[in-house]
């Protein structure tokens, strides 16, 4: 079944103490994402890989880090975590990203990471 | 700076007649623009697209429509079933790799 999974899908930790969302695609998806979404603000990009060992930021990228060592995992770290980094976590990957040259393709998204951090 | 607005955070219809949900832009650099269906505890799915040289793209019991001069689209559900009931988000990309989303609409459907 082509799937995006997350792990962990709830995540409770304290102030300061480094944790990593994974992100897995079975698609062959060149394109990955990750996304935060927030009452009010809808979905906020926080870094995206366009394939493996080029990534970027999105909107929201303070605080977080990415790697794409292989295609298929798209790790989400948090070296130091905040309260304000409180959120729902969204993986996301689609076969091309969009941008001049590419077909646009729709994201897949994952089921979600609920983090809270106290 | 939100891009893409979805003024109403919430609608209700009755079963059988038209959902309109709406959303508006900013950044007229914009030329792809999607609608992303989702339920509780699941992540958002694709519903539906249109790229900013049509005005109008159907599929099935849903329909979007663009406006480019008012910078407007809207998502059409005819007719609307308990089922489509969830959060509906409008996504719009420049071309930069970068997906600029909406706050969402939740949308109840009742029987």
């Amino acid at each position: 079944e082509a799937q995006v999974t997350q792990n962990p899908r709830y995540l409770i930790t304290v102030t300061g103490k480094k944790l990593t969302v994974t992100c897995s695609q079975n698609m062959n998806h060149e394109y990955m994402s990750w996304y935060r979404q927030d009452p009010g603000l809808g979905l906020r990009q926080i870094y995206y890989s366009m394939n493996v060992e080029v990534t970027d930021k999105g909107d929201v990228p303070e605080g977080y880090k990415v790697s794409r060592k292989e295609k298929r995992n798209f790790p989400l770290i948090l070296e130091s975590p905040s309260p304000n980094q409180t959120s729902l976590y969204f993986c996301a990957s689609s076969l091309y990203g969009s941008g001049i040259g590419f077909s646009y393709n729709e994201q897949f998204f994952g089921p979600g990471t609920r983090l809270t951090v106290l | 700076d939100q891009q893409v607005k979805q003024n109403s955070p919430s609608l209700s219809v009755q079963e059988g007649r038209i959902s309109i949900l709406n959303c508006d832009y900013t950044n007229s650099m914009f030329d792809y623009f999607l609608w992303y269906k989702k339920y509780p505890a699941e992540g958002p799915t694709f519903l539906i697209s249109i790229s900013s040289i049509k005005d109008k793209n159907e599929d099935g019991r849903f329909t979007v429509f663009l406006n480019k001069s008012a910078k407007h689209l809207s998502l059409h559900i005819v007719p609307s079933q308990p089922g489509d009931s969830a959060v509906y988000f409008c996504a719009a990309s420049a071309g930069d790799n970068d997906m600029r989303f909406g706050a969402g609409t939740r949308l109840t459907v009742k029987p």
